[in-house]
């Protein structure tokens, strides 16, 4: 079955410290995003991708970096991780642009930045 | 500036009872948009996907309009059962980007007690 799987599902880290998101798709979709959710807002887009090797930046990039080494995976790194990055993070797939495109979330990771 | 929004913030009904939620939005151009359901600490599950101008969409208990000279997506859920209780999100892509970005709610937040 088509899916996005995340791991882990969460995390603690201290305040500096070193952390990567995974993200796996098996939809064979071209695009892949990932979004931060905080109460109060709704997702906000840190970065995305359109293949491998591609990166762009989003909404609210500062502090994360990202690196898609694959069709399916895509990666999100906090190098000097920061209390404001705690957060629920999704990632997400999709296959094309506008109303007919097929959009797949997945599960989230919870990040505790203490 | 937020340029999605949504009401009621929060939303109590009993089970059996029909209920309806509202999404404003000022997103330009907007090309579709779409209802998600995000059960609590989980991922966002598409509902429905709004496209042309006075489209209505139907999905079991789920129905949407939505009116984009108004700006204005309504998803009326029928008979609702306790298993509806989530958070809602309203989310409106816009056709200038060259990835379709998403713009998100903040969400409603329905509670459907016995």
């Amino acid at each position: 079955e088509a899916a996005v799987t995340q791991s882990p599902r969460n995390k603690v880290t201290v305040t500096g410290g070193n952390v990567t998101l995974s993200c796996r798709q098996t939809n064979s979709h071209n695009y892949m995003y990932w979004y931060r959710q905080d109460t109060g807002h709704g997702l906000r887009l840190i970065h995305y991708s359109y293949g491998a090797g591609n990166l762009q930046i989003g909404d609210v990039p500062d502090g994360y970096k990202a690196t898609r080494t694959t069709q399916e995976d895509f990666f999100l790194l906090l190098e000097l991780a920061s209390p404001s990055q705690t957060s629920l993070y999704f990632c997400a797939s999709s296959d094309a642009r506008g109303g007919n495109s097929d959009y797949t979330f997945g599960s989230g990771t919870r990040l505790l930045v203490i | 500036k937020t340029q999605v929004e949504q009401s009621p913030q929060s939303l109590v009904v009993r089970q059996g009872e029909n209920c309806v939620l509202q999404c404003n939005y000022s997103v330009t151009p907007d090309n579709h948009l779409r209802w998600f359901k995000q059960d609590t600490g989980k991922g966002l599950v598409s509902l429905t996907v709004l496209v042309h101008e006075n489209d209505k969409t139907s999905n079991g208990r789920y129905s949407a309009t939505l009116d984009k000279d108004a700006k204005h997506s309504t998803l009326h859920i029928t008979a609702t059962l306790l298993d509806d209780t989530a958070t809602y999100i309203c989310v409106v892509g816009d056709r200038g980007s060259a990835l379709g970005r998403l713009h998100f709610g903040a969400g409603t937040q329905l509670i459907v007690i016995p």
